[in-house]
């Protein structure tokens, strides 16, 4: 099946500063790749998302890209702010609605 | 319009025990999943129905059952909890006109003495 690496685990970054996220996937026939936030606590939640027909996907301070010949994905948040500070988790699919997901990445937006 | 809810939200059981975590969403979704998330191990898919009246194991499902009671309602069973089951778990939900974005219930942490 699906294995979707996320790097790094841990990410500290001053506020103002940019955040990067990277993963990468094995299923070349995934097309659907999905970012989540998680707050200490709470559920999951959707953030942005981007289809294989596209390679850059923007909203407002977040940003995804997508290299489907190398197979790997990166959310970009630029600004960063102390709500931004969370647990992120990139996701990959082949369209089949089932979802994997990669381990997360915990960052820290330091005051 | 509460979406996705779970419950319980926390529980404790002793080895060898049994529960039912229970899961309903409100949107007229298809297809819904259980995960089970472990630190350092993101969310890893239990089990999920596409449609109703259908079932299909995940990437984790050894010690689990569900069921699909209807269109609304999805279920988690333990039947023999072991420490390993240590979790918190989360139902999820996504339908053709949401594009794939799953909507994810609150979570339910589950402690196995």
């Amino acid at each position: 099946g699906e294995n979707v690496e996320q790097h790094p685990s841990t990410l500290s970054v001053q506020e103002g500063d940019s955040a990067v996220i990277k993963c990468t996937y094995s299923d070349s026939a995934s097309n659907y790749f999905p970012w989540y936030k998680q707050e200490l606590g709470k559920r999951p939640q959707l953030i942005i998302d981007i289809r294989s027909n596209v390679g850059e996907k923007k909203d407002q301070r977040i940003a995804v890209t997508l290299n489907k010949t190398a197979k790997h994905f990166s959310l970009h948040i630029t600004e960063t702010q102390p709500e931004d500070s969370a647990v992120y988790f990139c996701a990959a699919s082949r369209g089949d609605y089932k979802l994997s997901f990669g381990a997360g990445t915990t960052v820290t937006v330091r005051a | 319009n509460a979406g996705v809810t779970q419950t319980p939200k926390f529980q404790v059981l002793k080895t060898g025990q049994s529960m039912t975590l229970q899961c309903a969403q409100d949107m007229n979704h298809n297809s819904m999943y259980w995960y089970r998330q472990d630190p350092g191990m993101g969310l890893r898919l239990i089990y999920y129905s596409a449609s109703e009246g259908t079932t299909d194991k995940g990437e984790v499902p050894n010690g689990y059952n569900v069921s699909r009671l209807n269109k609304r309602e999805f279920s988690l069973r333990l039947e023999s909890a072991a420490p390993s089951q240590t979790s918190v778990y989360f139902c999820a939900a996504t339908g053709r006109d949401t594009y794939n974005e799953q909507f994810f219930g609150p979570g339910t942490r589950l402690t196995v003495l």
